[in-house]
């Protein structure tokens, strides 16, 4: 079946060590997305990749980088995480296009601990 | 801009009764509407979307919504609540033609024997 994967499925850091959390998927989509949630609150967009456009929201900090080095993979990239990092990393893709509705499908998610 | 309001955070029912989960969008364009479920510790899972077809839209598990212009809505329903509905909902917007889907700030279902 075609889907969204990502490992490890539950992460373990400490503080201000580098962690990098992995998204494959075999959908073929041209965008995939990183969204950061805390308990009890609506997925938040971290970034995504069009391709090979890289778009960063706003507000996402400078502390999270990603890479998508072909159509399968992307990786987040936390380079001091802190205990406000703390979350589930959702990983989805989409295809946009013509008669696209952008309907997102989501990887069964990373849960990261920062200790 | 889109975006979606989910009224009530938190909605807690009885095994066997009606579920309502209300959701009222705010768009500039002919949005796309969709709903996810979200099991503790996975992703989220579609249960149904609407692109501008039929207005009443049967998703999986048992649950249907129905896109109402003229109220800006898209309410989740399900006849019959089952232990196995307990979950968070989100519903989310798009128009389709960015790379951008807003959520609503999801519904917690509590289902009561």
């Amino acid at each position: 079946d075609a889907m969204v994967i990502q490992n490890p499925r539950y992460q373990v850091t400490q503080f201000g060590k580098p962690v990098t959390l992995s998204c494959s998927q075999t959908l073929n989509h041209n965008v995939m997305y990183w969204y950061q949630q805390k308990s009890s609150q609506a997925p938040k967009l971290l970034f995504h990749y069009y391709d090979k456009d890289f778009n960063n929201e706003a507000d996402t900090p400078d502390n999270f980088q990603s890479r998508r080095p072909n159509t399968s993979f992307c990786f987040l990239d936390i380079r001091s995480p802190g205990l406000g990092d703390a979350a589930m990393y959702l990983c989805a893709t989409s295809r946009l296009g013509q008669g696209s509705y952008n309907e997102q499908f989501f990887g069964p998610g990373t849960r990261l601990t920062v200790l | 801009a889109q975006s979606v309001t989910q009224l009530g955070s938190h909605v807690s029912v009885s095994e066997g009764a009606l579920v309502l989960l209300r959701c009222n969008y705010s768009s500039s364009v002919p949005p796309y509407l969709f709903w996810y479920v979200q099991y503790p510790n996975q992703g989220l899972q579609l249960l149904l979307k609407y692109t501008s077809a039929a207005t009443l839209v049967k998703g999986i598990n048992g649950f249907e919504a129905e896109f109402k212009k003229s109220e800006t809505s898209f309410h989740l329903t399900k006849p019959s609540a089952h232990m196995s509905d307990a979950a968070e909902y989100f519903c989310a917007v798009s128009d389709g033609w960015n790379n951008d889907m807003r959520f609503g700030a999801g519904t917690r279902l509590t289902v009561k024997p």
